[in-house]
């Protein structure tokens, strides 16, 4: 199973508020779980990543939190800014033979942080 | 450093046509990947391309084809264009593969009419 799970679609927060976005997996085969914020006309820009052997990792005001046992893994964006409204993307990777990966999206989240 | 350069941004074509699309990744970087990026079915692989060798293909069908050349530039070509392959075309490079960071250029913009 390929499949990456992400929710919600969209989300709509105060400034300040801690926005959450959820992703979830079957293949127990991916190893490598990053984030990505897309902004509109412009292509995904890699946020913050993590492998499964961790929990969780910080970067900034931008947190993943990982089960590993639960397939799930989660964004977390502290001291939400209005520059933070954005689409942003989980993926996960694995190796597929000959040294090479492939990165499987979610649908995206579309967050509006409103002043 | 400069980042991922992917030529052109925008692109229109009529049905039947073929297209090139050229990426430009990271210096030093050796693995170039194409994704898809379309509203209904959001990112989805390509191929990807290491030291001019296909190493991964995804679920498309012929009609999309790729190849690397020896300075890491790649291209992909999209034969008998249909409808449906209107759609943002991104690159990405990373430095070795195999899951390590994955830069993404801003896309070409294809549109086809």
């Amino acid at each position: 199973q390929q499949q990456v799970k992400q929710s919600p679609q969209s989300l709509i927060v105060q400034k300040g508020g801690i926005p959450i976005i959820n992703c979830a997996y079957e293949n127990t085969a991916f190893d490598y779980f990053p984030w990505y914020q897309q902004f509109p006309g412009k292509g995904p820009a890699l946020l913050i990543a993590i492998r499964p052997d961790v929990s969780e990792k910080k970067e900034g005001r931008f947190t993943i939190s990982f089960n590993k046992s639960a397939k799930q893994f989660s964004l977390h964006i502290m001291d939400s800014q209005p520059g933070d409204s954005a689409t942003y993307f989980c993926a996960a990777s694995m190796h597929s033979g000959a040294g090479s990966y492939q990165l499987t999206f979610g649908k995206g989240t579309k967050l509006s942080v409103i002043p | 450093k400069a980042g991922v350069t992917q030529t052109p941004r925008y692109l229109i074509k009529t049905r039947g046509q073929q297209v090139t699309l050229s990426c430009s990744p990271i210096s030093g970087h050796r693995s170039v990947s194409w994704y898809q990026q379309t509203p209904g079915q959001g990112l989805q692989f390509l191929f990807e391309y290491f030291s001019e060798t296909q190493r991964n293909k995804g679920n498309f069908p012929g009609r999309f084809s790729g190849r690397q050349f020896s300075n890491s530039r790649s291209e992909m070509n999209v034969s008998t264009l249909e409808l449906g392959d209107s759609a943002l075309y991104l690159c990405a490079s990373s430095p070795q593969g195999s899951n390590t960071e994955a830069f993404f250029g801003q896309g070409t913009r294809l549109t086809v009419v």
